[in-house]
């Protein structure tokens, strides 16, 4: 089946420190690949997307490319905020008429001033 | 444009007792997901609607589980009777016909 496997966490890092967060996946079709932030208290919120090989999704100073060869889709970010301290889910979707999430388990980022 | 809303944010219940969960889509929205996110893990697909109906429901424990998604708008969760792995967020999503998923706040419910 369908599975994603996030690098486990917690992060922590300092203000303006890289952020690397791995997401490695698994899918028996050809799919669509999603990062998506929590905030606490708040719901998910779609960050980034790439939908195809080699595509690049970005966002708010985040980016992610989709890696077909490694079957990866690594988020990335050049210098990290307080304000980024968030739980990350990297996620997938499968080509179909159905258009269900497959989620990893999660990675929460937390940023020290 | 408003979001989705969910209600009670938080719930707390013996097990054995019953719950609702509640919640308006996005305005226009045909699609509508409940989820269900246990600690430390990714949220996982209940039950999907398309309009007012189930698109997939494959892993809905539906000996307790029921959800109804009347006239194609809000949608109601139900459990009867809650057991203590129920604990989780509940989270409510809508779109449309794009890849995107809007997601409520979530229902927080705690079984003693």
């Amino acid at each position: 089946g369908d599975s994603v496997t996030q690098m486990e966490g917690p992060v922590t890092l300092s203000e303006e420190a890289f952020l690397t967060i791995n997401c490695t996946y698994t899918a028996t079709g050809y799919p669509s690949l999603f990062w998506y932030v929590q905030y606490p208290g708040e719901g998910l919120q779609l960050l980034l997307k790439a939908t195809k090989a080699d595509d690049k999704g970005s966002n708010k100073g985040f980016e992610a490319t989709y890696r077909k060869e490694t079957t990866s889709f690594h988020l990335e970010k050049g210098s990290v905020q307080v304000s980024d301290s968030a739980v990350y889910f990297c996620a997938l979707r499968v080509s179909g008429s159905a258009r269900q999430l497959t989620f990893g388990s999660g990675t929460q980022l937390t940023v020290l001033p | 444009e408003a979001g989705v809303a969910q209600s009670p944010r938080y719930k707390i219940i013996e097990k054995r007792q019953s719950v609702a969960f509640w919640c308006n889509p996005i305005s226009g929205h045909a699609t509508l997901y409940w989820y269900q996110q246990i600690l430390g893990q990714g949220p996982k697909l209940l039950i999907q609607f398309q309009n007012n109906g189930v698109v997939d429901d494959s892993q809905l424990p539906k000996d307790r589980f029921s959800a109804e998604r009347l006239k194609g708008v809000d949608s109601t969760l139900k459990i009867q009777p809650a057991k203590l792995e129920d604990s989780a967020v509940y989270l409510c999503a809508s779109s449309t016909d794009t890849d995107t998923q809007y997601f409520g706040p979530g229902t927080r419910l705690t079984v003693l």
